[in-house]
Parts: structure tokens; C-alpha cells; sequence
């Protein structure tokens, strides 16, 4: 299976602030990876695909970069409802998908 | 727009079999894409359980493939879940999910959370 780490696992910041999240891969999965938002109580929302790609409907202050094994999420200016739990998802290995353990983004 | 809605027993007993369906609206499976399910422990990480396409071709997650099972219904537009010889360690919420290509799972399901209770 690829491993899929995230860092740091929780964080607090500020209405405003530019947060990155990363997350590494344990091989090489090219641009492979996609990133997600979950709300408690709620499913998952699609925010990135293909490692930078911006999903329809999704404010641009997200942003996503990266390939082979370290990736990035940034939030250039953090709004109130943003603050969730992200997880990155690798489909290199589509038999065998796999997420990190998620980075809880919380109100400072 | 495509929703998605999972159904099924909210409490199963250790050594049965989960049972889940997922009820796809707003667009025919028939179509294409890949349909899977994804569960969440409380308080934990998300864990691919496996996906189908219409055909029935399906991929499992290696560490439940010898418990999982997922068919797929065109007639009813719905796709579902087994998983046998559950134990407390497969209580969960579980997700349907569309992947929309490149396996970005951009539709999902409410999430039902099933118990593993005697």
C-alpha cells in the first residue's frame, strides 16, 4: 500500500491567515493526489484533483501543488467556514486507494 | 444534480454481515464512472473499502477483500455493500461516493453510521 502522511495533524490560525497543509507520499505517485474537506457531521467535499486542479465550485483561495511525493494545500486567506478537517487521497494505486490521517484546521 | 443515498440496518451483531445500498438520482449508472463506498471509524481517518463500474468490475481494498463484496443494480439505479464476519472493529460511517474519473470521489452520500453491536 502507499502511505499517505500528513503534517502537522492539527493546526490553529486566524480569520485571514495563509495556512499549508502537506502531505507526502511513501512512493512516487506523480500528480496523482487529491484533497479533500470534511465538516463534523458531514461527507467529505472535493476541493482538489490531480494535485493543483481547483474543483468546480470551490473558492480560489484554494490551491494545490506538487508531484511525486510531497504535496500542498494552501488557503491564502482563511474565512470562518473553513475551518475543517482536510485529508489528501492518493488514485496512483487505483486498486488499493488510500488517505491520510487528516489535519484538523481549528480556530486560533 | 447527482445525489447519492446510502440505506440500510444501523446496528448489526459480530460474525453477520453488513448490508448497505446506495441510490443514485440525477444520473443513470448505466452512464459510466466508477461508484465506491468509503467508511469513517468515530473520531478517525477515511478507509477506501472498494468501488465498482457499471459492468460490475469492481476493485477491493486489499486488507478487506477477503470480507467484501459490492454489486451493482442498473435496473434500480443502485449499487451495494457486503461485508461479512464484522466485528466492532468495522463500526463505522459508511459513504457512497461517484468517482469522477482519475478516482477524485466528487459526489458523496450522507454517510450512515452502522454499529457492530451484540
Amino acid at each position: 500500500d502507499i502511505q499517505m502522511t500528513q503534517s502537522p495533524s492539527s493546526l490553529s490560525a486566524s480569520v485571514g491567515d495563509r495556512v499549508t497543509i502537506t502531505c507526502r507520499a511513501s512512493q512516487s505517485i506523480s500528480s496523482y493526489l487529491n484533497w479533500y474537506q470534511q465538516k463534523p457531521g458531514k461527507a467529505p467535499k472535493l476541493l482538489i484533483y490531480a494535485a493543483s486542479s481547483l474543483q468546480s465550485g470551490v473558492p480560489s483561495r484554494f490551491s494545490g501543488s506538487g508531484s511525486g511525493t510531497d504535496f500542498t494545500l494552501t488557503i491564502s486567506s482563511l474565512q470562518p467556514e473553513d475551518f475543517a478537517t482536510y485529508y489528501c487521497q492518493q488514485s496512483y494505486s487505483t486498486r488499493s486507494i488510500t488517505f491520510g490521517q487528516g489535519t484538523r484546521l481549528e480556530i486560533k | 444534480q447527482v445525489q447519492l443515498q446510502e440505506s440500510g440496518p444501523g446496528l448489526v451483531k459480530p460474525s453477520e454481515t453488513l448490508s448497505l445500498t446506495c441510490t443514485v438520482s440525477g444520473y443513470s449508472i448505466s452512464s459510466g464512472y466508477y461508484w465506491g463506498w468509503i467508511r469513517q471509524p468515530p473520531g478517525k481517518g477515511l478507509e477506501w473499502i472498494g468501488s465498482i463500474y457499471h459492468s460490475g468490475s469492481t476493485y477491493y481494498n486489499p486488507s478487506l477483500k477477503s470480507r467484501v463484496t459490492i454489486s451493482v443494480d442498473t435496473s434500480k439505479n443502485q449499487f451495494s455493500l457486503k461485508l461479512s464476519s464484522v466485528t466492532a472493529a468495522d463500526t463505522a460511517v459508511y459513504y457512497c461516493a461517484r468517482d469522477g474519473g482519475l478516482v477524485k470521489y466528487d459526489y458523496w452520500g450522507q454517510g450512515t453510521l452502522v454499529t457492530v453491536s451484540s
